[in-house]
């Protein structure tokens, strides 16, 4: 059984740049949900997607968007970066949107400049 | 979203069990509790979950009165690998709950 990968592993960008992280759930699961993560804090969640449609968000702006593709892979797209946005941004997959058992993938260090 | 209140932070030794407790007043009825640990540049892993009593897995045991307005992870005989960040989440659906700053606890030898 393959864990949740994402890629890339690091990433450095500059204000006003669009980047876009990728995200493999766990074989079996179909909910995906991403999270921020600034140093020293809990990570906060974005959103979450079921089954191809955004099932949830958290307290961010539009600029941050995200799609699941069917074999349930997903992408996190965060446009017009601020410095602000640098954090590790984590993927979490679970096999059913019922249950707070996640699975999480090792994180996208992104440093804006 | 339930909030979710745990210490900064907590020392032990090897050997030791640990008790982590984690305030959830607003806690609704549908909400599990469930518990993720931390290791610097990973992502949090699963630890355990429940909704009321005593749950216990490999690794750890949890606690929730009857009230359930809070939890105890405990952690029996610690060992240095055991230092981590522990988060106490709590929600009804997957993938949509706050995590807090959660307790940095350190072991020492």
């Amino acid at each position: 059984e393959t864990g949740v990968t994402q890629s890339p592993t690091h990433l450095i960008k500059t204000r006003g740049q669009q980047v876009t992280l990728r995200c493999s759930s766990q074989s079996g699961h179909n909910t995906v949900s991403w999270y921020q993560q600034a140093l020293g804090q809990g990570p906060q969640f974005i959103f979450q997607y079921y089954r191809e449609e955004e099932n949830g968000r958290g307290n961010f702006p539009p600029r941050f968007s995200g799609l699941q593709f069917p074999n349930y892979s997903s992408e996190l797209n965060v446009n017009a970066l601020e410095l602000d946005d640098s954090a590790l941004y984590l993927c979490a997959s679970s096999s059913s949107a019922l249950r707070e058992t996640q699975y999480f993938g090792p994180g996208t260090r992104l440093l804006v400049l | 979203l339930a909030k979710t209140t745990q210490p900064i932070s907590m020392d032990s030794y090897e050997g030791q069990e640990v008790n982590i407790t984690c305030s959830h007043n607003n806690i609704a009825t549908n909400d599990y509790i469930t518990w993720y640990q931390q290791f610097p540049s990973q992502g949090p892993r699963f630890i355990i979950q429940g909704y009321k009593t005593k749950v216990t897995n490999e690794v750890a045991s949890l606690f929730i009165p009857a009230d359930r307005k809070s939890s105890t992870l405990s952690l029996p005989r610690v060992s240095l690998s055991d230092t981590a960040v522990y988060y106490c989440l709590v929600g009804d659906m997957g993938g949509k709950s706050t995590f807090g700053d959660g307790t940095t606890l350190t072991v020492k030898p």
